[in-house]
């Protein structure tokens, strides 16, 4: 009931294609947030999103968080090679955070 | 510079065998954390701390333990109860509650 679902686990693109990864809870979430680790490195926060409808964009990274408090998503616009690894959502639970599986994103060469 | 400090990089353990890893914080963070990385996969929490000498299971306690003396340290043994324990590890911390949490390089432990 807790879990957070993230999707795809992979997803491949071309330098300057577009990227998203979806994030779905069956209840309602008080808070998603959003974690970046590359590859051999830690996870580093990217952003939290707290409101309905909630739209964050950071450079070409653009968080949203759906009306319903029930899903949340990360666009990448124009991928460029410092955007691999792999992008994690979470969500608050209590006092820890419950983690999505990630999603990889690999540039095709 | 502020940040959390994890040691060792890289850590052999043989059977049988309990090591400890180290995480020291000087972000004057309550709450820390400890999650186990297997390659491909996601974060699982191993225990937490929200407060100074308290401390609570994650959802893979077994084989591990902790102890939350000083604010600034959390460290974690692997006991060899836990037949299992190359894994990547790492430390975070955190205001308390869900709040987003900082990540130390993490240590990665393999079996001899």
């Amino acid at each position: 009931g807790q879990q957070v679902m993230q999707i795809p686990q992979y997803q491949h693109v071309q330098e300057g294609e577009d990227f998203t990864t979806y994030c779905n809870s069956s209840t309602t979430l008080s808070n998603i947030q959003w974690y970046k680790q590359r590859p051999g490195g830690h996870p580093v926060f990217l952003i939290q999103l707290v409101k309905s409808g909630e739209v964050k964009k950071q450079k070409r990274l653009t968080f949203q968080f759906g009306e319903a408090k029930k899903n949340s998503s990360l666009h990448i616009t124009a991928t460029q090679t410092t955007d691999v690894g792999t992008y994690f959502c979470a969500r608050g639970s209590n006092y820890q955070l419950i983690w999505g599986a990630g999603t990889k994103l690999i540039i095709k060469p | 510079d502020g940040g959390i400090t994890q040691s060792p990089k890289y850590l052999f353990r043989k059977e049988g065998q309990n090591v400890t890893l180290s995480c020291e914080q000087n972000l004057n963070h309550d709450a820390m954390y400890w999650y186990r990385q297997d390659p491909g996969q996601g974060l699982r929490l191993i225990y937490y701390s929200q407060i100074v000498n308290d401390f609570q299971k994650g959802d893979i306690a077994e084989g591990y333990s902790v102890s939350r003396e000083k604010k600034e340290s959390f460290p974690l043994t692997v006991t060899s109860a836990q037949k299992n324990p190359t894994a990547f590890y790492l430390c975070a911390s955190g205001p308390q509650g869900p709040q987003p949490q900082h990540f130390g390089d993490g240590t990665r432990l393999s079996i001899l």
